[in-house]
């Protein structure tokens, strides 16, 4: 129940095209639902977020579409750019039995190559 | 843009042998977090910290895994005696409650290698 699970695994999307990754939770306790940038050899980035209580948050080339029933998530990246080829990865926020600290539970990560 | 740094960028060390990360997390957060990566696989969290305590750990976390905040900056992961499979980037990680569930900050992490 604390998955969440992510496709594809890779994805090959030519400049300027659009880029789809979706994700799906089970637990309804999540109740934040970001994506992450990681380049090589580096952190996971907080590129957008969205609560369950909106259907889509858009940030520049960003989007982020939500169905609550469905319990799906997925990030559009529109005009995809060779700079955008990295590992994007889903993750669903919850606070702890204890209250306190937030646990991010991440997807299985999304490569994705933007050919020039 | 404050920043988490993690110390070193990649250690090498042999089975059996401990190893200590280290981390600064933003000084303003107060929780604390690692996380792990297996190379080519997700990022699975390991333990929070708050209030100078462990707050939560996960599975992962058994006896060989401890973490400190041995004075007001730094934020430590100890490995007792490693695994071959404990090798994976080690990622350091610090929020702040005030600004709401997008508050986490990752560093760039420690890629631990045990041979």
């Amino acid at each position: 129940q604390q998955q969440v699970k992510q496709s594809p695994q890779s994805l090959i999307v030519q400049k300027g095209g659009i880029s789809i990754i979706n994700c799906a939770y089970e637990n309804t306790a999540f109740d934040y639902f970001p994506w992450y940038q990681q380049f090589p050899g580096k952190g996971p980035a907080l590129l957008i977020a969205i609560r369950p209580d909106v259907s889509e948050k858009k940030e520049g080339r960003f989007t982020i579409s939500f169905n609550k029933s469905a319990k799906q998530f997925s990030l559009h990246i529109m005009d995809s750019q060779p700079g955008d080829s990295a590992t994007y990865f889903c993750a669903a926020s919850r606070f702890f039995s204890s209250g306190s600290a937030r646990q991010l539970t991440f997807g299985s990560g999304t490569q994705l190559t933007v050919l020039p | 843009e404050p920043e988490v740094t993690q110390t070193p960028s990649h250690q090498v060390t042999q089975m059996g042998q401990e190893v200590i990360l280290r981390c600064v997390p933003i000084s303003n957060h107060l929780y604390f977090y690692w996380y792990r990566q297996i190379l080519g696989q997700k990022v699975e969290f390991l333990v929070s910290f708050y209030n100078n305590e462990i707050s939560e750990k996960s599975e992962i976390f058994d006896d060989q895994f401890s973490v400190e905040r041995p004075d007001g900056s730094n934020f430590t992961l100890k490995i007792r005696s490693t695994k071959l499979e404990d090798s994976a980037m080690y990622f350091c990680a610090s929020s702040d409650p005030g600004q709401g569930a997008g508050g986490y900050t990752f560093g760039s992490g420690t890629r631990l290698t045990v041979v």
